[in-house]
């Protein structure tokens, strides 16, 4: 099994309908991150964890929400979907300050499209 | 804020060498490389840190001037794995999390 999970892989929705994307992990690591992947503009931050009770805004927070439900958990919602938010949505971990350097490990991705 | 990467794209032939290039604005703690296959994750090749030496990964290799606040990535006698998208991701010391370039995407022929 893949150390950190992400489901749906994929989802076709409408605008205005509520999204849930969800990942989890089994590294035990704390540190959670989520980041939207659009051709020519690379992966941006979007929320990240650094525990369960520290929820922090990245560089492109609106429009989203974010739920840790527990360590292994990170949630990432869209409230209202509208189409520029068609793109692919990747979540990560980080075992920092296990190594003293914050190197992320990644799930495979969750592509949406809203129509 | 992003950091700049350089070129857009590279196309090589097998054997030939590559340079990927990237840029900050800030004062960097360290510099990340990753590659992200057609469909796939991004994966880690190597980190920088400040103070840091030159990092190597089979034939790809990395440097980091703090000064300048940039990094290359060197890629020798390419191979038709290097085939992929490289982004570089910096961190600002106290800061905790990466803001990744646009990415540089190297297609390697036969």
């Amino acid at each position: 099994d893949a150390d950190v999970t992400q489901t749906p892989r994929n989802r076709i929705t409408k605008t205005g309908k509520r999204i849930m994307l969800e990942c989890s992990q089994t590294k035990g690591h704390d540190r959670m991150y989520w980041y939207r992947q659009d051709p020519g503009l690379g992966l941006r931050l979007i929320y990240y964890s650094f525990d369960v009770k520290d929820i922090n805004k990245g560089e492109i927070s609106d429009g989203y929400s974010v739920s840790r439900q527990a360590q292994a958990k990170f949630s990432l919602s869209l409230e209202s979907a509208i189409p520029n938010q068609t793109a692919l949505y990747f979540c990560a971990t980080s075992d920092f300050p296990q190594i003293g350097a914050n190197v992320l490990t990644f799930g495979a991705g969750s592509r949406l499209t809203v129509l | 804020q992003q950091p700049v990467q350089s070129p857009q794209a590279v196309i090589l032939r097998e054997g030939e060498d590559a340079v990927i290039n990237c840029s900050s604005s800030k004062a960097l703690y360290s510099v990340h490389w990753y590659r992200q296959k057609h469909g796939e994750a991004p994966v880690f090749l190597m980190i920088l840190l400040k103070g840091g030496e030159q990092k190597g990964h089979e034939k790809i290799s990395a440097s980091f001037n703090e000064k300048k606040q940039q990094s290359s990535l060197y890629l020798t006698a390419s191979q038709l794995s290097y085939s992929g998208t490289y982004f570089c991701g910096t961190e600002r010391a106290n800061d905790y999390k990466l803001s990744f370039g646009a990415g540089t995407t190297v297609t390697v022929r036969a």
